[in-house]
């Protein structure tokens, strides 16, 4: 089965510090693909990034980076000199690949991070 | 193209009562899903559309809940005879086919008095 854990429930930072959300994951599938999406108060999920399970290659998107580990199931976000507007929850998914692609998300809890000026 | 469109926004209703959701999305998407968050949780699969057809339910779509896509382009999500633990927040995503991301809308949130 597949499943996506983040364990933080909750982070709270002061603004320009450095911040790593944690997500571990589970699945028997060869070919998948994670994500993280990020939903402000209004409430719309908002895409970050996407990742398929041959590309292990870390990636940097200004303040974001995510590190991609197949070794330990994991894809971690680091946000660099948060601010407050990265005021937010932060969610993991999963989806599956290869044939039976069908594009559903399977979702972590969700962590919180409230970063404070 | 202004994304994923879904109303109401709200909606509030008393339990027993049917309520209807629309979902319009961006429109070159052929697939389309809706998910179901509630409280403190990740969204959770429901369904999902592929043009018109309905391909997967999900085993928390009850009896009670049907959804449509007619001609493949908006979807309505209906829930029939609502329960308070129908509650929460129903989001509706559409992608492109292929190993793409979903553009998610801004959801609806059902309160069921």
């Amino acid at each position: 089965a597949q499943k996506v854990t983040q364990a933080q429930t909750e982070i709270s930072v002061v603004e320009k510090e450095d911040v790593t959300l944690d997500c571990v994951y589970e699945t028997r599938d060869t070919t998948y693909y994670l994500f993280w999406y990020k939903q402000p108060p209004s409430g719309e999920l908002v895409f970050l990034i996407r990742r398929n399970s041959f590309d292990e290659q870390n990636e940097i998107s200004g303040r974001y980076s995510w590190n991609f580990q197949k070794s330990t199931s994991s894809f971690n976000f680091t946000i660099t000199a948060s601010q407050v507007v990265d005021s937010a929850v932060y969610f993991c998914a999963l989806s599956e690949g290869g044939s039976s692609n069908t594009g559903k998300l399977i979702f972590g809890q969700g962590t919180t991070l409230q970063v404070k000026p | 193209d202004t994304g994923v469109s879904q109303n109401p926004r709200h909606k509030i209703t008393k339990r027993g009562q049917n309520v209807t959701f629309r979902c319009d999305p961006i429109s070159e998407h052929n697939r389309l899903y809706w998910y179901r968050q509630t409280l403190g949780q990740g969204p959770e699969f429901l369904t999902y559309f592929q043009n018109e057809a309905q391909l997967e339910k999900s085993r928390l779509l009850s009896d009670r809940f049907s959804a449509e896509r007619p001609k493949g382009s908006f979807s309505t999500l209906e829930i029939q005879r609502t329960e308070q633990g129908d509650s929460a927040m129903y989001l509706c995503a559409s992608k492109e086919g292929g190993y793409t991301e979903a553009f998610f809308g801004q959801g609806t949130r059902l309160t069921v008095v």
